[in-house]
């Protein structure tokens, strides 16, 4: 079975700082890799998602994230966060290939002071 | 419908009570999850629905907990025997196939106090 880790509980940044949360994994065989996102009062809604190709994916509001495989890792990145990226967020992976229940990180919160 | 629907937003229920949840995914979506998010704890796997497909039941945390989906459509958790530890929030997400290609589409959630 999959775990995920996510190492920083919980991060506090001033607004333009550059931002990168730690995610690690636990899987041997090929993997999908998701970042969510949970905005104060809102529901959970996906941020970015690798399948294959280039390990560098980005997705909506300026993040990105990078695969690589050797490390078993997918960090989160933003070279300068806003006020309005305070949010939690969650690590998540599934094995690739048909159904595989997708396993979620214990999320970091994210607060940016302006 | 144009997202994930749950009701009832919030539940307080005294323990021992059975209480339902239901989820309402987006139309077309055959893919149904059910996950509890609790304080400090991440989101931890309930149980999948696929179709017509017997249902992935190995997160349900115990015999007191278990889901129906009628019609490949509408979900509903129960839970029976209502313990303290159950209080959550229950997040139903649907999803277009089996593969997550386009990841999960979460509704905002069923907050449970038991009380």
């Amino acid at each position: 079975a999959q775990s995920v880790s996510q190492h920083n509980h919980h991060v506090i940044l001033s607004e333009a700082a550059s931002l990168e949360l730690g995610c690690n994994y636990s899987y041997g065989g090929t993997v999908n890799l998701f970042w969510y996102v949970q905005y104060p009062g809102q529901h959970l809604q996906l941020l970015l998602k690798y399948f294959s190709g280039d390990p560098l994916v980005k997705g909506i509001k300026g993040f990105e994230a990078e695969f690589i495989k050797s490390k078993f890792s997918f960090n989160l990145r933003k070279p300068s966060v806003q006020w309005s990226d305070t949010a939690e967020y969650f690590c998540a992976v599934n094995a690739a290939g048909g159904y595989q229940k997708v396993t979620f990180g214990t999320g970091t919160k994210l607060q940016v002071i302006p | 419908g144009a997202g994930v629907s749950q009701s009832p937003s919030n539940k307080v229920t005294e323990k021992g009570k059975d209480v339902e949840l239901r989820c309402d995914p987006i139309s077309g979506h055959t893919a149904l999850y059910w996950y509890r998010q609790s304080l400090g704890q991440g989101l931890e796997f309930l149980i999948y629905f696929q179709g017509n497909s017997a249902p992935d039941k190995s997160g349900l945390p115990s015999d007191r907990f278990s889901a129906e989906r009628t019609g490949g459509s509408v979900s509903t958790l129960t839970i029976q025997r209502t313990q303290q530890e159950d209080s959550a929030v229950y997040l139903c997400a649907s999803s277009l196939g089996s593969g997550n290609v386009g990841g999960y589409t979460f509704g905002s959630g069923t907050r449970l106090t038991v009380v």
